[in-house]
């Protein structure tokens, strides 16, 4: 069965600092999501990675296929970077998708 | 943009009611799935569906069922409403043929409480 562990659980920060959210998986997976959700509960969906490192302005998604973990990072952190982010695993051969608990993450200006 | 509404931002049901949860979204997109969101648990999949009329049970389906007879639109059946059915659901939909692997649009959720 495979498990989704994020760390940290909370995290809080000062604006501009550089932010590194993780996420580890127990078995082998065919991609990995980021997803960031705001207060007011609205989901969006940031990055899909099944190998590799991918840019989005000031986000970057990472992913270890052989260490089964991937980071989060944000560089320059605002204070509407606020939000939950949650990882999702899609598992190679059952292609069945397992949360993270998420990781909330507070910028204070 | 994607658009994907559904049809209340909160509702209060009595326990043993029958509850509808309708979402819909505008991109003509083939998967729409339904999730509910409890603090510590996180995101569960109770239903998906990749076409109109075929649906398959995620996680958690139990206590619920679903409806998709029109391509853009995604039913959530409460059959007999319980408390521990007491949630944030959030609807979602992704194009292509990927299943979990394309980028998923969300709703901006309903919050049901059952008394």
């Amino acid at each position: 069965k495979n498990e989704v562990e994020q760390s940290p659980q909370n995290l809080t920060a000062q604006e501009g600092e550089f932010i590194t959210i993780n996420c580890s998986y127990s078995v082998g997976i065919s991609a990995l999501h980021w997803l960031q959700q705001h207060p007011g509960g609205g989901i969006v969906s940031l990055f899909m990675l099944s190998s590799g490192k991918k840019k989005h302005g000031r986000l970057i998604a990472t992913i270890n296929i052989q260490e089964k973990h991937s980071s989060l990072h944000i560089t320059a952190s605002h204070p509407r970077d606020s939000a939950v982010y949650i990882c999702s695993s899609i598992s190679g051969g059952s292609e069945k998708l397992v949360f993270g608990k998420g990781t909330k993450l507070t910028v204070n200006p | 943009d994607v658009k994907v509404t559904q049809s209340s931002r909160y509702l209060v049901k009595r326990t043993g009611e029958k509850v509808f949860l309708e979402c819909v979204q505008d991109m003509d997109h083939e998967n729409m799935f339904w999730y509910r969101q409890d603090p510590g648990l996180g995101l569960r999949l109770i239903y998906f569906s990749y076409d109109v009329k075929m649906k398959e049970k995620g996680d958690i389906p139990e206590g619920y069922s679903v409806s998709r007879e029109k391509k853009e639109r995604f039913s959530l059946i409460l059959e007999s409403a319980s408390t521990n059915q007491t949630s944030m659901y959030l609807c979602a939909s992704s194009f292509g043929t990927g299943r979990f692997r394309e980028t998923q649009y969300f709703g901006p959720g309903t919050r049901l409480l059952v008394l």
